[in-house]
């Protein structure tokens, strides 16, 4: 699975957009892009996931770039309880069990 | 709506003691990852388990073994603890039916203290 290079921490502010970058210049066309987070301690939550078109849900959007090279999840309306790790991963899609690799998330703290 | 189930949620154990943890997936779901997660560290990917079949392996210790029962409930059993083994183990379940498409249910975790 491709590599992913995500800032090691970012603050931001209780009810303004959240944008959190991620690249991952050696993807190849069949990897998709997943985010995860990870409120402390709890297990990791699903956030959204795409291929190659941006992709929108309850909880956010994610913008992927043409090149596919590098992709921002954006949380339009922070809450405290966005404070947690936000993994970016990349990963081939496909056959069922294949594991999800988490490292080097950004550590998102959300201030009043 | 019904999540992953853990237990026991809290476990000590002694060193060179044994452990099992059970792992019960969201109905409907047929696949089942186990991940360890130290203090201060990402999760890290130890097995999965695609219709009671093993699907793919991280760095499980041989120590370890885990296995996906007929009604797709899964057990993790480590022997011989190590003081290194206390951690947050968390099970996650995702629906496969031969497809994966990447969205795992995470279960609440257990945590094991090795003393």
């Amino acid at each position: 699975d491709a590599k992913t290079t995500q800032p090691t921490s970012m603050d931001c502010a209780e009810g303004r957009a959240a944008n959190l970058p991620c690249n991952h210049s050696t993807i190849s066309g069949n990897e998709y892009v997943y985010w995860y987070r990870q409120i402390h301690s709890q297990g990791p939550q699903y956030i959204i996931h795409g291929l190659k078109n941006n992709e929108t849900n309850e909880m956010a959007s994610l913008i992927i770039t043409e090149d596919r090279k590098s992709s921002t999840l954006i949380l339009p309306h922070a809450t405290l309880r966005d404070t947690a790790v936000y993994y970016c991963i990349v990963r081939v899609g496909g056959a069922a069990g294949n594991k999800l690799t988490f490292g080097g998330g950004t550590r998102v703290l959300v201030k009043p | 709506a019904a999540g992953v189930i853990q237990s026991p949620r809290h476990l000590i154990k002694e060193k060179r003691e044994t452990a099992t943890l059970k792992c019960y997936p969201i109905p409907r779901h047929d696949t089942v990852y186990w991940y360890q997660q130290g203090p201060g560290q990402d999760p890290q990917f130890l097995i999965s388990f695609y219709e009671k079949m093993q699907s793919d392996k991280g760095s499980i210790p041989d120590r370890f073994s885990a296995q996906q029962f007929s009604d797709y409930h899964s057990e993790l059993n480590m022997s011989s603890l190590e003081l290194g083994d206390s951690a947050l183990y968390f099970c996650a379940s995702s629906p496969g039916g031969g497809w994966n498409t990447g969205e795992l249910f995470f279960g609440e975790g257990s945590r094991l203290t090795v003393l």
